[in-house]
């Protein structure tokens, strides 16, 4: 099946550093991948949508000079959560689609941020 | 008005119950419908993915979509400890929106021994 990994797993940060996170298909390409955030015992929310080779495309109210996405390859895509505050401290998932079958989306397994 | 509406439960059955997880939309434009398992502090896990009204089997879960009253619902029978997850009903609308996954709260199941 369609594997996703993101690295870190966890992350614990001060105030004011940026976090970088990892998102990889590995065993697919994948044009178009997705960053969600999640807070406790509530859905996903979309931030943005990530297109290798072009820009990002951020829903309303996320602050794309806060988090930086980068699409550099059709396996991987990266988040940086800059001048981290700890307000941003959240689970931050990523998912990729794999154009084998219409829209599926394979997510990965999150990466808990805190910002102390 | 929330585009998916899902009852977030939480919902405790026993072990071999079947359970009904339900969800509801208001955009006739959303095409694709899934049910996403998700464990504690990982990521979502595809179980099934629909396009048309009517019924999808694998194994013991089932999905069953009716586009004309906007309801979907997944059904898990012989249900085990193991499915005690959140269940996340999701939607893809076609066109522009290609690929945005609109999500429901998501459905906290507990499945007792």
């Amino acid at each position: 099946g369609a594997v996703v990994s993101q690295h870190p797993s966890r992350v614990i940060c001060k105030s004011g550093t940026s976090v970088k996170i990892e998102c990889r298909s590995l065993d697919f390409q994948a044009t178009t991948m997705f960053w969600y955030r999640q807070f406790p015992k509530k859905s996903l929310m979309l931030m943005a949508t990530s297109n290798e080779g072009s820009k990002a495309t951020y829903e309303q109210g996320v602050e794309k000079d806060k988090f930086l996405i980068n699409h550099a390859s059709l396996t991987l895509s990266t988040l940086t959560v800059t001048s981290a505050h700890p307000e941003d401290s959240s689970f931050y998932i990523c998912s990729a689609m794999s154009g084998r079958a219409g829209n599926e989306q394979f997510f990965g397994p999150g990466t808990r941020l805190t910002v102390l | 008005q929330k585009e998916v509406e899902q009852d977030p439960g939480p919902l405790s059955v026993p072990e071999g119950a079947i359970v009904s997880l339900n969800c509801t939309y208001s955009n006739s434009a959303f095409q694709y419908f899934m049910w996403y398992r998700q464990y504690s502090r990982k990521g979502p896990e595809l179980l099934m993915y629909t396009y048309s009204s009517g019924n999808k089997e694998d194994g013991r879960f089932t999905a069953q979509v009716d586009k004309s009253s906007k309801y979907i619902s997944l059904f898990i029978r012989d249900s085990q400890p193991s499915d005690s997850a959140t269940y996340l009903c999701a939607t893809i609308a076609g066109g522009t929106s290609y690929g945005k996954l609109t999500f429901g709260q998501g459905t906290i199941l507990t499945v007792h021994p």
